[in-house]
């Protein structure tokens, strides 16, 4: 089936240690984008890529780092300089940036203690 | 700058019952793209919609139904005939039409349908 998997669903790490989120799809889609989403928030932007090997920041990248090296991952590394990570972290596809709705993974919750 | 307004936090009905699901936007753009969504429990969410700012007409899927209005900014959602499976945060959303697609998230409304 096509589609946009994460993993884990539930990821727990020690405060000051990196962690990385998995996000494949097998859409072929060459856009792909990760989200945060907080209690009581819409979504919001971390990064998005355009195409392999580019990517770009959104409106919260401070703490958070990506790579773009296959069309189809898109891994999110939340680093120890996020000030606030715990949240629920979505990852998403879509054919090109333009237009186009976007399609959804089943999200990672993460919580730092 | 764009922004989505979806006031209405939280609705409680009673399954049968008719729900509308209030959506507000700005924007400077002429041309623009507006979506709904659907979160249920799982988490994932589900495409419903998507319309372009040229086409003003209401549309109509099933028991769901969208009433998108340029004069007054709105892109409502209603659910008629509400069903326990409804229940879950719908978000609205908007992107500008041209270069890259910004999704514009509004807070979302979470729906409660109790049977």
């Amino acid at each position: 089936d096509g589609g946009i998997t994460q993993s884990p669903k539930y990821l727990f790490r020690k405060e000051g240690q990196n962690v990385t989120l998995s996000c494949e799809q097998n859409l072929n889609h060459d856009a792909m984008y990760w989200y945060r989403q907080d209690p009581g928030q819409g979504l919001r932007l971390i990064y998005y890529s355009q195409i392999v090997n580019d990517f770009q920041k959104g409106d919260i990248a401070e703490g958070y780092s990506v790579s773009r090296e296959k069309k189809e991952s898109f891994p999110l590394t939340v680093t120890s300089a996020q000030k606030n990570p715990t949240a629920f972290y979505l990852c998403a596809s879509n054919p090109s940036v333009t237009g186009d709705e976007q399609y959804f993974g089943p999200g990672t919750r993460l919580t730092v203690t | 700058a764009q922004k989505v307004t979806q006031a209405q936090t939280e609705i409680s009905v009673v399954e049968k019952e008719d729900v509308t699901l209030d959506c507000v936007y700005e924007t400077r753009d002429t041309t623009y793209y507006l979506f709904w969504y659907k979160q249920p429990p799982s988490g994932e969410l589900v495409f419903l919609i998507r319309r372009n700012s040229f086409d003003e007409q209401n549309e109509i899927s099933g028991r769901y139904s969208w009433n998108f209005q340029k004069s007054t900014s709105s892109f409502n959602f209603t659910i008629t005939a509400s069903q326990v499976v409804d229940s879950a945060v719908y978000f609205c959303a908007l992107s500008e039409a041209a270069g890259f697609q910004k999704l514009v998230f509004g807070t979302g409304t979470r729906l409660l349908v109790s049977p």
